[in-house]
């Protein structure tokens, strides 16, 4: 059975450093992985498709790496803001078992951007 | 952009009332969602849908039914609502048949509590 894992679950940074947020899942056979933000009591925001034949995605200050033979990504926020403070989730999307087109979710790292 | 909306941002209802949560898509999405989310057990797929009338049983149906009448609604029903479906609801919908390229957008969710 897929599962995602998140590590840390809190992380507290100074505004302006470089930061790595890391998700690890146990099963190679995917087709794509999504990060996610989501905001206190808010859905969440797509920020990132991984598909299963990249290596990694850029937006802006984020970039997002995937290695599906070892079952990492790592989401990567250049010059953190206080405006970054949120939860960060990733998902992958398995290609066996489960429901169809469903997302295995980890349970996040808070990120927390001091002034 | 993808717009998905759900009909309550925050919602209280007795144990045992009938509870309807309804959430549309405007980007003729296939596949639709439910899932539920909690502290510390992170997202959980109650439902999904892809087609219209179509519908499959995640990880967490019980106590939950559906229904997809029109291709870009999609209501999850509490029968007989109990506190312990006090949670938030997040429903998402995903292009589908797309393989990697399948990604899945969120609504602002609905905060539901039963007394």
């Amino acid at each position: 059975k897929q599962e995602v894992t998140q590590i840390p679950a809190a992380l507290s940074v100074p505004e302006g450093e470089n930061l790595v947020l890391n998700c690890s899942f146990t099963d190679s056979a995917i087709y794509n992985l999504q990060w996610f933000r989501q905001d206190p009591g808010k859905g969440l925001t797509s920020l990132l498709l991984i598909q299963s034949s990249q290596r990694e995605q850029t937006s802006g200050r984020l970039n997002a790496s995937l290695d599906k033979s070892s079952g990492r990504s790592t989401l990567y926020i250049a010059a953190s803001q206080p405006g970054d403070s949120a939860t960060y989730l990733c998902a992958v999307r398995p290609r066996y078992g489960g429901s169809q087109g469903n997302l295995i979710f980890g349970k996040g790292t808070k990120l927390s951007v001091k002034p | 952009d993808v717009k998905v909306t759900q009909s309550s941002r925050y919602l209280v209802k007795r144990t045992g009332e009938k509870v309807f949560l309804e959430c549309v898509q405007d980007m003729d999405h296939e596949n639709m969602f439910w899932y539920r989310q909690d502290p510390g057990l992170g997202l959980r797929l109650i439902y999904f849908s892809y087609d219209v009338k179509m519908k499959e049983k995640g990880d967490i149906p019980e106590g939950y039914s559906v229904s997809r009448e029109k291709k870009e609604r999609f209501s999850l029903i509490l029968e007989s609502a109990s506190t312990n479906q006090t949670s938030m609801y997040l429903c998402a919908s995903s292009p589908g048949g797309q393989g990697s390229l399948d990604e899945q957008f969120f609504g602002p969710g609905t905060r539901l509590t039963v007394l």
